[in-house]
Parts: structure tokens; C-alpha cells; sequence
């Protein structure tokens, strides 16, 4: 499993969009990148997964450069409610297509914090 | 949008007593998980089901903890001598798939207070 890096912390302003960069220089080929939201006293939720390039959807985008040893999910004009932990996970995500599952393994995540 | 549904969400027990954390997954999926979070630290993997049997399972998930799916719908995580170090959040995840294709749906938790 390949070992992902995160800042800490973030703090933003409503309105600002957010950067969070998380590295992964040990992704193998099969890797694709996954994030996922937490609120407080909630369970996480996925927000958005890719291989490479840009991918968007209604929420975020990912941006992953061609050397994927990186990636950056982009949140566009923030609010309070996106004060949240975002965890980056990289990983095979064929694997449990034989029946087992696979399980998500978490880091520590970055705390988004969104301030007026 | 279809949700993972769980109960209680705030369970106080006493130590060395049972408990049964209930979960009903989103109706079409296949893959059950159980995660649980002690406070301020990260998510961590417990065990995940699938045809009805465990497929995979964490050194945390010990003889004191049992999965069940007893009726085609609720999926269920059994502590059976709670401990102090057994307080934590609880979240059990479904997937339509063993693959992350689309990401797991987690539910909102249950709170596992052991005094």
C-alpha cells in the first residue's frame, strides 16, 4: 500500500477555494487516488477518485500530474460546512474483485478549517 | 440518496458487558464493513463480509468481537466482554462491489461508551 503525506491542517476563508496536496511516491501502476470527506462524529464520505489527469465532478477536482507521485484536490469557493478532515487513500482499487472487499486503509488526514 | 443506516447512535454499557451494534446497509450492495474510530485518532479497519462470512479481518477484530448478517438486511457487530479501550465510534460501510470503483458508503456512527 502505498504511503500518502498531507499537511496537518489547513485553515481558508468562505468564498477561497482550497488546495490539499497529498504525496505518494511509492503509487504503483494500479493505484488510483481516492478522497474522502469526515465531519465530526460522522463517518467518512468519498468525494472523488482518479487514475490521472483532472477529474471533476459537482463537488471537487482532482488534479494528478503525470508522474502521479502527487495529487491535489481542488474545493472550489468554500463554506463553513466544508470545515472537515480530508484523507487522501492510494490504492489498487481492482483488488476484491475475487469476492473478499478491500478494505480502506486511513492516515490522519488534513482538518480543513473554514473561517467567515 | 440511499443510506447506511445505524443503531444506536449513542450506546453507554458497562465494562465486561455485551453489546450489539446494528447496521442496515444500502439494499443492493454485497460488502459489509465495520471501522471503528477511537476519538482523535484515525479510522481504522475491523473487518469486512461478504456471502456471509468474513472475508478479511484486523488483529483489532479478536475472539471478543463477531459479525452476523441474521436476516438479509441488518448487519450486526457483537462485543462480547467490553473493555475501556473498546470506546469508540463505530461505523459500518456497504459496497456494491469488492472493488473501490465507487467508493464505500459509511453510515453515521454509533458511540461506544465503555464505563
Amino acid at each position: 500500500l502505498a504511503k500518502t503525506t498531507q499537511p496537518i491542517s489547513m485553515d481558508s476563508y468562505e468564498g477561497q477555494e482550497v488546495n490539499i496536496t497529498c504525496s505518494h511516491n511509492n503509487i504503483a501502476t494500479n493505484d488510483y487516488i481516492t478522497w474522502y470527506q469526515q465531519f465530526p462524529s460522522q463517518g467518512p464520505r468519498f468525494i472523488i477518485q482518479g487514475y490521472k489527469t483532472k477529474v471533476t465532478n459537482e463537488v471537487a477536482s482532482l488534479f494528478i500530474p503525470a508522474d502521479r507521485k502527487s495529487s491535489t484536490l481542488s474545493l472550489p469557493r468554500v463554506s463553513l460546512s466544508d470545515t472537515a478532515v480530508y484523507y487522501c487513500l492510494v490504492g489498487d482499487i481492482n483488488l476484491g474483485l475475487t469476492g473478499g472487499g478491500n478494505k480502506l486503509t486511513f492516515g490522519t488526514g488534513t482538518q480543513l478549517k473554514v473561517e467567515l | 440518496e440511499p443510506e447506511v443506516t445505524q443503531t444506536p447512535s449513542h450506546q453507554v454499557t458497562q465494562m465486561g458487558q455485551e453489546v450489539i451494534l446494528r447496521c442496515v446497509p444500502i439494499s443492493n450492495h454485497l460488502y459489509f464493513y465495520w471501522y471503528r474510530q477511537i476519538l482523535g485518532q484515525k479510522v481504522e479497519f475491523l473487518v469486512s463480509f461478504y456471502n456471509n462470512e468474513i472475508s478479511e479481518k484486523s488483529e483489532i477484530f479478536d475472539d471478543q468481537f463477531s459479525v452476523e448478517r441474521p436476516d438479509g438486511s441488518n448487519f450486526t457487530l457483537k462485543i462480547r466482554s467490553t473493555k475501556l479501550e473498546d470506546s469508540a465510534m463505530y461505523f459500518c460501510a456497504s459496497s456494491p462491489r469488492g472493488d473501490h470503483n465507487y467508493g464505500y458508503t459509511f453510515g453515521s456512527g454509533t458511540r461506544l461508551t465503555v464505563v
